[in-house]
């Protein structure tokens, strides 16, 4: 069946780096784009971008260029979401989700708190 | 880029009721609307695509239909269990905008 793991909660200072995880199975990685969704506190969902799994080419929604970078490592069916330079503004829950258009299966959510 | 508009932001209704919730769209985007329902501290779950295609698993109560650039959510006879924020999302064409969401509560 198909599942979709993101790594554990993380807590940063403004400024470092964090990074991540979005480990698939269950179906062929490269048939599905993997996508990145930010929740921050009670806000809606916001569509980061995708990876083209594939070909490894990111796109990024407006707003989220610069400091978010998305990769894969394709050998461990994984994508992953880095995130440069925290702000404080960066705290969320980071969600990845499989999709060619719509979201079909979803990571559990990685919290990311950024706090000095 | 092309927006969703949701409406209303949150609504109350009573068990057992009908709601109605609606996407517009600023563009053209044929049928190619996602639903999603988000419960705190869920994952959200993917309701209805291509407008009106329930998701394998999902109660019959909801259905979805598309009428130019409306897209409409509804729930019928309304259960505890459906006490969640629902989101609207474009799926013609990257970048996927979601609607700012409805709050559904119970009376």
């Amino acid at each position: 069946q198909v599942q979709v793991v993101q790594s554990g909660s993380e807590l940063k200072k403004p400024g470092a780096s964090v990074r991540v995880s979005c480990k698939a199975s269950g179906y062929t990685f490269t048939s599905y784009a993997i996508n990145w969704v930010r929740q921050a506190p009670g806000q809606g969902l916001e569509w980061m971008g995708w990876i083209n799994t594939n070909t490894g080419n990111p796109t990024y929604a407006q707003g989220f260029t610069g400091r978010f970078v998305f990769s894969l490592d394709t050998s461990v069916n994984t994508a992953y979401l880095q995130i440069n330079s925290l702000q404080t503004e960066d705290t969320a829950l980071y969600y990845c989700a499989r999709g060619k258009l719509d979201l079909d299966y979803w990571g559990q959510g990685t919290l990311v708190a950024v706090s000095s | 880029d092309i927006q969703m508009t949701q409406s209303p932001s949150s609504l109350s209704a009573s068990i057992g009721d009908t709601v109605t919730i609606t996407c517009r769209a600023s563009q053209y985007i044929n049928i190619y609307v996602a639903w999603y329902q988000h419960k705190p501290g869920q994952v959200p779950k993917p309701l209805i695509y291509a407008a009106s295609t329930l998701q394998s698993g999902v109660p019959s109560r909801f259905s979805g239909s598309a009428s130019g650039p409306d897209f409409t959510l509804t729930i019928s006879n309304l259960q505890p269990e459906d006490v969640a924020t629902y989101y609207c999302q474009k799926c013609n064409s990257y970048p996927l905008t979601f609607g700012g969401g409805t709050k559904v509560e119970i009376k």
